[in-house]
């Protein structure tokens, strides 16, 4: 089955603690993006990636980094994470880079709270 | 920069009636994707239907049509004769081409289908 797959689902944690959520598609899709969700301000991109060891930012990348060492994998890493960061993450991955006409494939989101 | 902009937070709409969900973009871009997608309660990003710069009719996926209308920059989701099921947020998106690869969502709009 064709999908992106988020891990973990949900996570508790504490203010420091370098965590990673780790995101993977199996479509052999090039172009790979992470969002958070907030109530009120809809879905922010944080980072994508066009191909593997090219990655960019989006409108919120601050407190976070990602890598793309292999085309499937794209995780996003939170090496301090603060309270601020507390939001449902989204990773979405889409065919071919450079197409606008491709929708996204999400995954199911990851509920992250930074205590 | 590219901005989108959903000024409906919250509508209700009869069962088996249509609805008029509303979105405008702007960038100066000439080549570009909006797309729609479905969020329901259970938080899944689900796509809905997608319309290109160049395209002069207007998208239709079965009961979801996007009204376009490139001079106003507007591309309006119509979800004729509402189910249940419709009840979600609906997220308005947009995607431009070349090498320039953000992807913009707007705020969303919450939508409660009356039974």
């Amino acid at each position: 089955e064709a999908q992106v797959t988020q891990n973990p689902r949900y996570l508790i944690t504490v203010t420091g603690k370098k965590l990673t959520v780790t995101c993977s598609q199996n479509m052999n899709h090039e172009y790979m993006s992470w969002y958070r969700q907030d109530p009120g301000l809809g879905l922010r991109q944080i980072y994508y990636s066009m191909n593997v060891e090219v990655t960019d930012k989006g409108d919120v990348p601050e407190g976070y980094k990602v890598s793309r060492k292999e085309k499937r994998n794209f995780p996003l890493i939170l090496e301090s994470p603060s309270p601020n960061q507390t939001s449902l993450y989204f990773c979405a991955s889409s065919p071919e880079t450079g197409l606008y006409n491709q929708p996204q494939h999400f995954g199911d989101g990851t509920r992250l709270s930074i205590l | 920069a590219q901005k989108i902009t959903q000024t409906q937070p919250g509508m209700f709409v009869q069962e088996k009636e249509a609805v008029t969900l509303d979105c405008t973009y702007d960038t100066s871009d000439q080549s570009y994707g909006l797309f729609w997608y479905k969020q329901p309660s259970s938080g899944e990003m689900i796509f809905l239907i997608y319309q290109g710069s160049y395209d002069e009719q207007n998208a239709t996926e079965g009961r979801y049509s996007l009204n376009f209308q490139k001079a106003r920059k507007s591309a309006n989701l119509v979800i004729s004769a509402s189910q249940l099921g419709d009840s979600a947020m609906y997220f308005c998106a947009m995607r431009v081409g070349g090498g320039y690869q953000k992807v913009t969502f707007g705020i969303g709009t919450k939508l409660q289908v009356i039974p």
